[in-house]
Formats: structure tokens, C-alpha cells, sequence
């Protein structure tokens, strides 16, 4: 059973501070994604990794960074928080390939507030 | 870059009726769809998908269909539960080439009721 995990389900942070919400997975999986909810936006992607050290901007990346040292892990970087980055975040990952289904698998989420 | 759109926003039904949720697409290159439920406080989990060289895949009670052409795919779920009730996404995505698909570009997600 893939297993995604999420540093936080809930932070409260200050407009101005550098926050870090962490991803873990346990399948070994080589692709990891990092997405941001908003109600009536669906999904929308920030930042992807297909292995480690890789990354790959999303569609919306700005104010953003990501870090992928160890396969399992993938972090997502606010640089200098802002009010407009309140929103629920979802880590996802998958198996690379193209003969193996095609599934991402979600964390639990980190709902942000930033104040 | 890849557009979706995603139709209702929100759609209401009584027990026992079947309910449709239409996607289209804008990249002709998209050849993968596949549609997520999200159950209210809980994760998106892949209930379904559909690859471009087939038009119709049924699993159970959900289905989805895919017209290349029109570049629009459905998901009809028929008998609808109570269960049924949550939040759904469809998305796209292409080979990326190599080992890998590309990156899933999502709708803006249906908000799905059904009533007892």
C-alpha cells in the first residue's frame, strides 16, 4: 500500500516568513509532484520532480521552490510567504513509466494560513 | 500548454439516478484521462482512466468515454449512492517521452451530491 506523508495537516505562518512543507513517500516511486487547491481552481500544479536533484516548473511556480535530495522526499519551499499563498497543499507521487498504470497518490494535505 | 475544463461545477441527484461530468481539452498530443474523487477531508484517489486508443472503459457502476475529435471525455456514473457524494477531477496528460507520462493538468473539479 503506497504510502504518502505530510509534514503538517495544518500551519499557521506570517506574511514574510520562510516556510518548508515536507513529502514523503514510501514506494520508491522516481516522480513527485507538489499542487495547490483552490475551491473552483481544481488542481493546479507548482512544481514537479521526475527523479532526484530533477525538478521542473509547474504552472504556477512563482514565489515557490522545491528540493528533491533523496528519491523519497520532495520539499516545497516558500521563499517569503505572502497572503495570496493561504491555500491547501497536495503532494503527490508515482512510479515512472509508461507500461505501469499511470496513478499519482496523494498525501493528506497541508492546509497553510498565512497571516 | 494544456487547458481543461470541467462541467458542471456542481451537480445534484437523488439516489438511484445516473449522473455525467464532461471534460474538454485543448493538446491534441494528450493521450491519458484520468478522473480523481475526492471525498470531503480526504485525499484525490484515482478511480479511473482512459488512455486515447480506446473510447470507452466501464469499471462497475462508473465509465468514461473519450472523443478524440471533439477532444471532450466523460464520466457517467449510473445507480448513484450516497457514497458517490464528493468532489470530481479529470485531467489530462501526455508522454513526455523516455520512461515517463508528463505532467497532469486538472479540471476545476465537480462538486457531486446525492441526495437519499
Amino acid at each position: 500500500d503506497v504510502k504518502v506523508t505530510q509534514s503538517s495537516r495544518y500551519l499557521v505562518k506570517r506574511t514574510g516568513e520562510k516556510v518548508f512543507l515536507e513529502c514523503v513517500q514510501d514506494m520508491d516511486h522516481e516522480n513527485m509532484f507538489w499542487y495547490r487547491q483552490d475551491p473552483g481552481l481544481g488542481l493546479r500544479l507548482i512544481y514537479f520532480s521526475y527523479d532526484v536533484k530533477m525538478k521542473e516548473k509547474g504552472d504556477i511556480p512563482e514565489g515557490y521552490s522545491v528540493s528533491r535530495e533523496k528519491k523519497e522526499r520532495f520539499s516545497l519551499i516558500l521563499e517569503s510567504a505572502s497572503t495570496n499563498q493561504t491555500s491547501m497543499y497536495l503532494c503527490a507521487s508515482r512510479r515512472a513509466g509508461v507500461r505501469v498504470r499511470n496513478e499519482q497518490f496523494f498525501g493528506p494535505g497541508t492546509r497553510l494560513t498565512v497571516l | 500548454g494544456e487547458n481543461v475544463e470541467q462541467h458542471p461545477s456542481t451537480l445534484s441527484v437523488q439516489e438511484g439516478d445516473s449522473a455525467v461530468i464532461k471534460c474538454t481539452y485543448s493538446d491534441s498530443a494528450s493521450n491519458y484521462f484520468p478522473w480523481y474523487k475526492q471525498e470531503l477531508g480526504k485525499r484525490p484517489q484515482l478511480i479511473i482512466d482512459i488512455r486515447s486508443n480506446v473510447g470507452e472503459k466501464k469499471d462497475q457502476r462508473i465509465a468514461v468515454t473519450l472523443n478524440k475529435t471533439a477532444k471532450h471525455f466523460s464520466l457517467h456514473i449510473t445507480e448513484t449512492q450516497p457514497e458517490d457524494s464528493a468532489v470530481y477531477f479529470c485531467a489530462a496528460s501526455s508522454y513526455a517521452g523516455g520512461t515517463s507520462y508528463g505532467k497532469l493538468t486538472f479540471g476545476q473539479g465537480t462538486i457531486l451530491t446525492v441526495h437519499p
